[in-house]
């Protein structure tokens, strides 16, 4: 167990729709990451907070957003939902400083029918 | 700009065999960090381990060893005496030290498969 919550673990949902991907990072880590993985693309880096603030930026599409609030969990919105956006979405965390691990949620598997 | 390769895009042996994981890695950063993630088919990334760029010495951990070298921008890992259990997507991944706290660059990953 890494420590680092995901919800839902499985979601299914229409084109055109819109999702919430919920993240609660490990205790004491102030940066989340978001990663998509998908069969063609591999691991891809989305986007990346730290204490609330949007540190990096990845490949996040325009209909992507995410944030981070003072409690440190981390929301990942994806809207007008494409079957290309079909994928498993990781949450990771990591510790403050330095270039310690990250340590990944279980994932959220979205399927866009 | 960062990248890292894994050429080797599945590979298949028979139990108890050694198999060796290829990882090449691009990076200007003078300070940076490899790793190693497994993703069994259950879907989870574990983390494996972790080097920085200033310690070159090989490590091993059990069935595990890592070698990496400088020279040839390379990260390889091995797996001696493979087991059915070992079957997973390998990931190598490469993190700048920017001040801190930058995301992952991954590799494709490897897919092992581990034949009784």
């Amino acid at each position: 167990d890494s420590g680092v919550t995901q919800t839902p673990k499985h979601l299914i949902t229409a084109t055109g729709q819109r999702v919430t991907l919920r993240c609660s990072p490990r205790s004491g880590d102030l940066s989340v990451y978001w990663y998509q993985q998908s069969l063609d693309q591999g691991l891809q880096f989305l986007i990346q907070y730290y204490n609330g603030e949007e540190r990096a930026k990845g490949n996040i599409l325009e209909r992507f957003s995410a944030q981070q609030f003072p409690d440190l969990h981390s929301e990942l919105n994806l809207s007008s939902l494409e079957l290309g956006d079909s994928a498993l979405y990781f949450c990771a965390s990591s510790v403050t400083q330095g270039g310690g691990e990250l340590f990944f949620g279980e994932g959220s598997r979205l399927t866009v029918l | 700009a960062q990248k890292v390769t894994q050429a080797q895009t599945e590979i298949s042996v028979v139990e108890k065999e050694d198999v060796t994981l290829d990882c090449v890695y691009e990076t200007r950063d003078t300070t940076y960090y490899l790793f190693w993630y497994k993703q069994p088919p259950s879907g989870e990334l574990v983390f494996l381990i972790r080097r920085n760029s200033f310690d070159e010495q090989n490590e091993i951990s059990g069935r595990y060893s890592w070698n990496f070298q400088k020279s040839t921008s390379s990260f390889n890992f091995t797996i001696t005496a493979s087991q059915v259990v070992d079957s997973a997507v390998y990931f190598c991944a490469l993190r700048p030290f920017q001040g801190g706290n930058t995301p992952l660059v991954f590799g494709k990953g490897t897919r092992l498969s581990v034949i009784a």
